[in-house]
């Protein structure tokens, strides 16, 4: 079993729809990361969370630490927003991530 | 705004031979990580590096990986006898001082192809 799962696996979007993605884990965590990896390889890290919400221009990232669940939502999305969004934990007493599969968006315009 | 660099961008070499794969990190960042990813998959760990030691290190990092810090600048992941297994793209992050917790800077990737 995956320590980190994600959902959906893929998912496809009209310009200016809500996009919401899931990510469940199953270990005790000190931190949640959500990544974005564009076409081309690249990573770029868009939240680190412990506990609460954080926001950041059209994006939000949740956690509910008791749930052991995080999500991330892109408000008014567009299609500059296709790309591989990637949910790491940060394991209790570790320093490693732990990543999950991704989630391929692709928003249309 | 400063980034994390990496080279080669691309790495093409015959199964057995030694490889390193090189990481500038973001001045004042001390804590290093390395990652790899195989063509499909998901990112794995591979090994943690602070204060000029392995904190960290996964299954995978065996006794043919290895990465130390020559220079003070440079963080470096060195396979001594690559497998066609170890294709993958690698990537570097870099952590400022304080907590490996932090926001993870990445680098660009090296992509490894062993033939």
């Amino acid at each position: 079993k995956n320590e980190v799962e994600q959902s959906p696996q893929n998912l496809t979007a009209q310009e200016g729809e809500f996009i919401t993605i899931n990510c469940s884990y199953s270990v005790g965590i000190s931190a949640l990361h959500w990544l974005q990896q564009h076409p081309g390889g690249g990573i770029v890290s868009l939240f680190m969370l412990s506990s609460g919400k954080k926001k950041h221009g059209r994006l939000i990232a949740t956690i509910n630490i008791q749930e052991k669940h995080s999500s991330l939502h892109i408000t008014a999305s567009h299609p500059r927003d296709s790309a591989v969004y990637i949910c790491a934990v940060v394991q209790g007493g570790s320093e490693k991530l732990v990543f999950g599969k991704g989630t391929k968006l692709t928003v249309n315009p | 705004e400063p980034e994390v660099t990496q080279t080669p961008s691309h790495q093409v070499t015959q199964m057995g031979q030694e490889v390193i794969l090189r990481c500038v990190p973001i001045s004042n960042h001390l804590y290093f990580y390395w990652y790899r990813q195989i063509l499909g998959q998901k990112v794995e760990f591979l090994v943690s590096f602070y204060n000029n030691e392995i904190s960290e290190k996964s299954e995978i990092f065996d006794d043919q990986f290895s990465v130390e810090r020559p220079d003070g600048s440079n963080f470096t992941l060195k396979i001594r006898s690559t497998k066609l297994e170890d294709s993958a793209m690698y990537f570097c992050a870099t952590v400022l001082a304080g907590s490996s917790y932090n926001e993870q800077f990445f680098g660009p990737g090296t992509r490894l192809t062993v033939l």
